[in-house]
């Protein structure tokens, strides 16, 4: 099976960094996507990895490790509005077209 | 209009009764899912669908039934509700994995979610 290992919640400031980390337990997967979910909303897709490195977009930027069964989402100049749930998703190789999602990191940003 | 809808947004019922959720796409994704999402644990799958006539479990599907007889379409039906059926149910598509596109091959798109409660 596979498994995703995502911080609860994650606390910052505006304007600050702040890095959510991801790990997972897959036999072989075809790459590491991250999706965002505001209060009460439908999740909405950030970013995808399908190759190790950095994937920039905009003030968010999200990397992948292979090797070390890791990623992890970057988000920059934080805003109010970036508060939401952030979750890091796998698409297993042997699992068809389903992905499998982490149980979400809730990120709140305080003035 | 175009994207992917759910109907109803909000829904009461009361146990044992058969509810059924409506989710229309307008992409012609080949992919179509049904999560249920409760606090503390994340987005849960229940169906999913490769194509109009091909469904399968995912990792919750007890209690519930999903058919897909068109591609824009795929219903979920709640047999007879029970109280733990309570959630928020999140509809979702996506193009068939493996096609480049724009890249981001495994990109699901949800609907605006149904937030159904059994009394």
């Amino acid at each position: 099976g596979q498994s995703l290992e995502q911080p609860s919640e994650v606390t910052a400031v505006e304007g600050a960094i702040v890095q959510i980390n991801c790990t997972y337990q897959t036999s072989g997967f075809y790459g590491l996507s991250w999706y965002q979910q505001h209060d009460g909303g439908a999740p909405t897709f950030l970013s995808y990895n399908a190759l190790d490195g950095l994937e920039e977009t905009g003030r968010f930027s999200s990397f992948l490790s292979r090797s070390d069964s890791y990623g992890y989402l970057l988000l920059q100049e934080l805003q109010m509005k970036d508060s939401a749930s952030y979750f890091c998703a796998v698409r297993d190789r042997d699992q068809g077209g389903k992905l499998i999602f982490g149980q979400g990191t809730e990120l709140s940003v305080k003035p | 209009d175009a994207g992917i809808t759910q109907s109803p947004r909000y829904k009461i019922t009361e146990t044992g009764r058969q509810v059924t959720l409506m989710c229309h796409q307008t992409w012609s994704h080949s992919y179509m899912f049904w999560y249920r999402q409760d606090l503390g644990h994340g987005l849960r799958l229940i169906y999913y669908s490769a194509a109009a006539d091909i469904t399968d479990k995912g990792e919750v599907p007890d209690g519930y039934v999903v058919s897909r007889s068109k591609t824009e379409n795929f219903p979920l039906t709640l047999e007879s509700a029970t109280r733990s059926q309570t959630s928020v149910y999140f509809c979702a598509s996506s193009r068939l994995p493996g096609l480049a596109g724009e890249g981001r091959t495994d990109t699901q798109y949800f609907g605006p979610g149904t937030r159904l409660t059994v009394l």
